[in-house]
């Protein structure tokens, strides 16, 4: 598509259920990033996927948080037994790879999430 | 749309006047940086980018400037205007050999007053 798209735009959901947020990315984008967005707090790195390299989860809170992208193009964030502090909104961004010379990213408008 | 944030820092400046937004970077190893902006419930845009061989970079109405001995960048907007406002992000790429995961700062919220 033209542009980051993500889904859903919004989620409400009780404490202890799971969530799948998904992320679909600008065709030919092959590195993939999601970050998350807190209330009144700047922008946390999540996980990095790069081509066919194994990705980069060193910013997952926990491990109640797991993605993954398949076939180099769609990607899953799940956050399984969510908690209210998992409240915010996920953000997820996309680029041309390093060594195609892509630097900035375009990002998504985010799924605002709200465990209640 | 949604708040992007309620407790960050906020510059309130006249529509017409000059901006000036400013950002303390963490690693002194980061060698690409990049402003975003980000209206209510959208994601962060990019703005404006330098590297750190450069001090100073200028685009259409704004200008960001880099000064790597106390890690400090800035973002002006020529005569602000009333779309310009928004939170604005710097990041900074930790120079991880072969990746680009930026760290982002906290954000400040730009309001143009009318």
């Amino acid at each position: 598509g033209a542009g980051v798209s993500q889904s859903p735009s919004n989620k409400v959901t009780e404490k202890g259920k799971d969530v799948e947020l998904r992320c679909d990315p600008i065709s030919g984008h092959t590195a993939l990033y999601w970050y998350r967005q807190s209330l009144g707090q700047g922008l946390e790195f999540l996980i990095y996927f790069q081509g066919n390299s194994a990705p980069d989860k060193s910013g997952l809170p926990s491990d109640r948080f797991s993605a993954e992208r398949t076939g180099g193009s769609v990607s899953t964030l799940t956050i399984q037994r969510t908690q209210q502090e998992d409240s915010a909104v996920y953000l997820c961004a996309s680029s041309l790879g390093v060594s195609q010379g892509g630097y900035g990213y375009t990002f998504g408008s985010g799924t605002r999430l709200t465990v209640v | 749309g949604e708040s992007v944030g309620l407790h960050l820092p906020t510059l309130s400046v006249q529509e017409g006047d000059n901006s000036i937004i400013n950002c303390a970077y963490s690693n002194s190893a980061s060698d690409y940086f990049i402003w975003y902006k980000q209206e209510s419930g959208k994601g962060p845009q990019f703005i404006i980018d330098i590297r750190s061989n450069m001090d100073k970079r200028q685009g259409q109405r704004v200008t960001v400037l880099l000064n790597k001995t106390v890690k400090h960048l800035s973002l002006q907007i020529a005569a602000t205007q009333p779309g310009d406002s928004a939170v604005y992000f710097c990041a900074e790429n930790m120079a991880t050999s072969g990746t680009y995961k930026y760290i982002f700062g906290t954000g400040t919220r730009l309001k143009v007053l009318a």
